[in-house]
């Protein structure tokens, strides 16, 4: 079964500060998205790793992948407000072998808070 | 905006109603996913349709039963829940051929069982 753990589960934090976010899972998987949830809404898709040592960025967020290591980052360069989320890692496995559909696992989710 | 639309976005609901989540999406993907979110858990993975055809089912109570009539649309009915069952409901969408395979997210269902 695989397993995905993030940490920390909650990230109080200053503007202006840098934090990084750990996503770790359990099995093989090359395969790894960041999702986006603002209160009361749905997930926003904000990257998407595809290989070993793939590295996205976009604004103020960074995301890595090392799948030797099983673990992915999301980087917070000199945080603002408007970042205040909660952050998901997923990890994408077959749904069924051959289909090309895969079934993500979700962490529990990192709840960022920004404070001005 | 993803794509993917919810109907109703939020439900309440007697344990001995019965009740169904709409799902939709235009966006030409194939499979097509329901999600539960609750506050003591991650998001689970409830079903799986691939090309209409159920692939997956994580398990799930039978007082849930996903109907899939096409790709473009899914349906998630509910009938005798328990307070438990109370949660944010998701519905996503893949495309099939791609490289990212990446899931779209809807809105939500925010549902309460009373």
């Amino acid at each position: 079964e695989l397993k995905v753990e993030q940490n920390p589960l909650f990230l109080s934090m200053q503007e202006g500060k840098n934090y990084t976010i750990y996503c770790n899972y359990s099995t093989t998987s090359d395969r790894l998205y960041w999702y986006r949830q603002d209160p009361g809404k749905s997930l926003e898709s904000l990257f998407v790793l595809l290989s070993n040592g793939a590295v996205k960025q976009e604004g103020r967020l960074m995301a890595s992948l090392d799948t030797k290591a099983r673990l992915s980052t999301l980087h917070i360069t000199a945080a603002v407000h408007d970042l205040s989320a909660t952050y998901f890692c997923a990890v994408a496995s077959p749904a069924y072998s051959g289909a090309g559909s895969y079934q993500l696992t979700f962490g529990k989710g990192t709840k960022l808070s920004v404070i001005p | 905006e993803t794509g993917v639309t919810q109907t109703p976005r939020h439900l309440v609901m007697g344990m001995t109603n019965k009740k169904s989540l709409k799902c939709e999406q235009h966006l030409g993907h194939n499979a097509m996913y329901w999600y539960k979110q609750s506050a003591k858990k991650p998001l689970e993975l409830m079903f799986v349709y691939n090309f209409k055809e159920q692939t997956e089912n994580n398990s799930v109570p039978s007082r849930f039963s996903p109907e899939c009539p096409n790709s473009s649309h899914l349906f998630l009915h509910l009938h005798t829940l328990q307070p438990e069952d109370s949660a944010l409901y998701l519905c996503a969408s893949q495309p099939v051929a791609g490289s990212t395979y990446e899931q779209y997210f809807g809105p939500g269902t925010r549902l309460t069982v009373t």
